[in-house]
């Protein structure tokens, strides 16, 4: 079974620093990809980023970056200068290869402090 | 873009009654999805459908069906709602594949309330 931990419930941070959201996962698989979802007070999820066990660079967007170690089997979102806009509920999710269902972490409230 | 779009964004029902809650997507996806969204929980899986009229249950299935008659179409259908039902509920889709990297795209959510 696979397994998604996101440890931190809630998190502030100041307007224009950067923040880690911290996430561990649990899998006997070798091929699997891992996503971060943003999901803002109006509800909707928006996918942001990802990484396959495979890939060998760490995966970047902008100004999301993935910080994927697999040995210790975590892959952590940095979010750089954070944005007032950037306030909203972040999911780690993964995906085994070959499967079509992704297990979700329980998720963290990041709040952007002016 | 991908769109998925729920039939409702606020719902409200009574104890007991057969809830129906729509969800369409316009991309050709073989994948939806159903999850609950609860706080301090995540989302949970309830059902998931690869192709028409095919079916797999997911983490929380007790108190659902779900029915998918067309390929862009999967609908989640409450038998007798009841109050530990209330809950955001999360419709997506997805391409079929091996590929790993294909991400979920999600409606904007039905927040259901059970009276």
């Amino acid at each position: 079974a696979q397994k998604i931990t996101q440890t931190q419930p809630g998190m502030f941070v100041q307007e224009k620093e950067a923040v880690t959201l911290d996430c561990t996962y649990d899998t006997s698989d070798q091929s699997y990809g891992l996503f971060w979802y943003k999901q803002p007070s109006s509800g909707e999820m928006i996918f942001l980023i990802y990484q396959g066990s495979y890939d060998e660079q760490n995966a970047t967007e902008g100004r999301y970056s993935l910080n994927f170690q697999k040995a210790r089997k975590s892959a952590n979102l940095v979010i750089s200068a954070s944005q007032l806009g950037d306030s909203a509920m972040y999911f780690c999710a993964m995906r085994p290869g070959g499967y079509q269902k992704v297990t979700f972490g329980t998720g963290t409230k990041l709040q952007v402090i002016p | 873009d991908v769109k998925v779009t729920q039939s409702s964004r606020y719902l409200v029902k009574r104890t007991g009654e057969k809830v129906f809650l729509e969800c369409v997507q316009d991309m050709d996806h073989e994948n939806m999805f159903w999850y609950r969204q609860d706080p301090g929980l995540g989302l949970r899986l309830i059902y998931f459908s690869y192709d028409v009229k095919m079916k797999e249950k997911g983490d929380i299935p007790e108190g659902y069906s779900v029915s998918r008659e067309k390929k862009e179409r999967f609908s989640l259908i409450l038998e007798s709602a009841s109050t530990n039902q209330t809950s955001m509920y999360l419709c997506a889709s997805s391409l079929l594949g091996q590929e790993q990297n294909q991400p979920q795209h999600f409606g904007d959510g039905t927040r259901l309330s059970i009276l």
